[in-house]
């Protein structure tokens, strides 16, 4: 069974550019969460859909924003890029059924804003 | 506000040595406590997971325990290996969602 998948692993873009993230949550998993890593730094939380709703948001300004599609995947968009958002993007499923609650991540999208 | 916080930042330690990595977080009404690991510019692995009720979780060489009272968590390592090599990460969720709080990680090299 595949994991997580995330497009692209890596993207370089240059200020106020527009980005556009891609998540596949594992077979069976409703919910999608998205988190930025700057380097060095721990993930922190963006944005978490459960059933194509969005069930929380983190600090980050209006340029964020996310989907999910009816397929569970989902997509994380920035508009407006700075040189700030360069970071590892990663994506997490759960299927918020068992109650252990065991995130799941992908391998991340590199993003690069020059 | 929950923060957690690692230490140490890094940590150098010889191959067959037995190791801790601590984690510590200030709102102790949380869900559960995960430790992840993370290799140079990939995606997070689940380690262990701790549920609020529980005291400790083993796999393999890796044991993590709990106090929620203390607002801490340690990661205990036996017989540490060069592969062991990496960031481990320790995550907080207070409200059984998905939106987990981390610290900045523990960065571990194993000398061969």
């Amino acid at each position: 069974d595949a994991g997580v998948t995330q497009s692209p692993t890596h993207l370089i873009k240059t200020r106020g550019q527009q980005v556009t993230l891609r998540c596949s949550p594992i077979s069976g998993h409703k919910s999608v969460s998205w988190y930025q890593q700057v380097l060095g730094q721990g993930p922190q939380f963006i944005f978490q859909y459960y059933e194509k709703e969005e069930r929380g948001r983190g600090n980050f300004p209006d340029r964020f924003s996310a989907r999910q599609f009816p397929n569970y995947s989902s997509e994380l968009n920035v508009n407006a890029l700075l040189l700030g958002d360069s970071a590892l993007y990663l994506c997490a499923s759960t299927d918020r059924v068992t109650g252990a609650n065991v995130l799941t991540f992908g391998a991340g999208s590199r993003l690069t804003v020059l | 506000k929950q923060e957690v916080t690692q230490i140490p930042a890094a940590l150098s330690v010889p191959e067959g040595e037995n190791l801790v990595l601590n984690c510590s977080f200030t709102d102790s009404a949380i869900y559960n406590l995960q430790w992840f690991r993370q290799d140079p510019g990939k995606g997070l692995t689940s380690l262990l997971l701790i549920q609020s009720s529980q005291r400790e979780q083993t796999s393999g060489r890796l044991n993590a325990s709990l106090d929620k009272s203390s607002g801490r968590s340690t990661l205990y390592i036996a017989a540490s290996q060069p592969g062991d090599s990496a960031t481990y990460l320790c995550a907080v969720d207070n409200n059984r969602d998905d939106k987990i709080i981390f610290g900045k990680g523990t960065r571990l090299h194993i000398l061969p």
